[in-house]
């Protein structure tokens, strides 16, 4: 599958900070996908995009489709405790059915 | 609506032993999806499958065997486990939409090969 470049890798940030995790491919997505991940759970869907340029928000999170189509964004606004978790970046090819899946960021917010 | 149901959530296995992972959906979701998730990995895909009767391989398919002789069920099997088999699975589903796909997980099964 392609290759897709999450960064960073980890972050430790204090509870109302604001978090920015983004995501790069050598290759075009038409959909990216931003998941979060609870520790002992699946991954669960946060936000979905697909058009390049558009900004979609959920709460306090937003999301960015990057114009290139190679990468994308996730902000969190005001941190909270339960914010803690693995951040997840997929992207859909237009050849393939699948998601090709960073290898995440991992969150820490301490109260 | 139960979404994406895993069975079991924990399993212990000896190398060689034979196993199957049942994943159900009842959200009539066409494709469907078997991941395994590593540390310091992602999610790697396995198999997956577009509809009933149907069934491709994904990233990492060696070892590993699926079905889908129904909408709502997908089977991922171990022949001849091994400890590189070690992992947690996570199967997913997903509908069509003329925009794209988006995925919805079960909550993993946690399997440990001795």
């Amino acid at each position: 599958g392609q290759q897709l470049n999450q960064s960073p890798q980890s972050m430790f940030i204090q509870e109302g900070e604001d978090v920015s995790m983004n995501c790069t491919s050598s290759s075009i997505f038409n959909t990216w996908l931003w998941y979060k991940q609870d520790p002992g759970e699946g991954p669960v869907l946060l936000i979905a995009l697909y058009k390049a340029g558009e900004l979609t928000s959920n709460g306090r999170l937003t999301a960015q489709f990057g114009i290139t189509r190679k990468d994308s964004f996730l902000n969190i606004s005001a941190s909270i405790p339960s914010d803690v978790g693995i951040y997840f970046c997929a992207g859909l090819s237009a050849s393939g059915y699948a998601l090709n899946f960073g290898k995440g960021t991992s969150l820490l917010v301490t109260p | 609506n139960a979404g994406v149901t895993q069975t079991p959530k924990f399993r212990v296995l000896k190398t060689g032993q034979s196993m199957t992972l049942l994943c159900a959906q009842d959200m009539n979701h066409e494709y469907m999806y078997w991941y395994r998730q590593d540390p310091g990995m992602g999610l790697r895909l396995i198999h997956y499958s577009v509809g009933e009767g149907t069934t491709a391989k994904g990233e990492v398919p060696d070892g590993y065997n699926v079905s889908r002789l129904k909408k709502q069920n997908f089977l991922l099997g171990l022949e001849s486990a091994a400890p590189s088999q070690t992992s947690v699975y996570f199967c997913a589903s997903s509908p069509w939409t003329s925009q794209g796909e988006t995925q919805y997980f079960g909550p993993g099964t946690r399997l440990l090969v001795l």
